[in-house]
């Protein structure tokens, strides 16, 4: 299952609404995950099953979609949010990853 | 609180072998499948390797399949990747990451713990 990202990059202000999609080459239900990562960290779990926030995450953070298309969102951008962004399917081997998107600061 | 520690990285010939290990604490080893995800420098993530939370599955991405073998000790809550006939296109960060579920290998929903991953460097 290939997983396609779009944007690839982004720039956007301090306080901007952002929106990042991930679509699926085929359906894959709920089964997918969002991720931060920022420059030489290891990635770290947004949202899982699509529209779960995990533990610790800002409110700001949302997810959406199902079946083939999905949305990563964050409301309000903050200083720290800036870093890239990855989706993955969970709904079958392999779990492949998204290309990514780097949200740069404008 | 929940710990992934690789260790075992370095700079290795091609054809040679590595063994990475991952030590894990703060939670039940065994009731959660455990993965290897790599990222090649300045590229995205891929997933390497996944292992059950019961130890009895395994599963592979292909560009790894026959080379790299996965397993874990649960008594020693440890993690290890075996690679073998390595390749200039292995050198990447390894990271070890705990799934939210995944005893038996399937609904792992998720990566919610990661370590800080260890540098594989395939070079002559």
């Amino acid at each position: 299952i290939q997983l396609t990202q779009s944007p690839s990059s982004l720039s956007a202000s301090v306080g901007d609404r952002v929106t990042i999609t991930c679509r699926a080459s085929q359906g894959i239900s709920s089964y997918l995950a969002w991720y931060q990562q920022k420059p030489g960290k290891a990635p770290k779990l947004l949202i899982y099953s699509a529209s779960t926030l995990q533990s610790g995450v800002p409110s700001r953070f949302s997810g959406s979609g199902s079946g083939t298309d999905f949305t990563l969102t964050v409301s309000s951008l903050q200083p720290e949010d800036f870093a890239t962004y990855y989706c993955q399917q969970l709904i079958s081997y392999p779990p492949t990853f998204g290309g990514g998107t780097k949200v740069e600061i404008k | 609180e929940v710990q992934l520690l690789e260790s075992g990285g370095g700079l290795v010939q091609p054809g040679g072998s590595l063994r990475l290990s991952c030590a894990a604490s703060g939670f039940t080893f065994s009731s959660y499948a455990m993965s290897w995800v790599r990222q090649a420098p300045g590229k995205g993530l891929e997933w390497v390797s996944t292992i059950s939370g019961s130890g009895g599955s395994t599963f592979y991405a292909d560009s790894v399949k026959g080379r790299f073998t996965i397993s874990s000790d649960s008594s020693r809550n440890t993690l290890y990747l075996q690679m073998n006939s390595l390749r200039a296109e292995d050198t990447a960060v390894y990271y070890c990451a705990k799934a939210l579920g995944g005893y038996s290998g399937s609904d792992l929903r998720g990566f919610d713990y990661w370590g800080q991953g260890t540098l594989v460097t395939v070079s002559s």
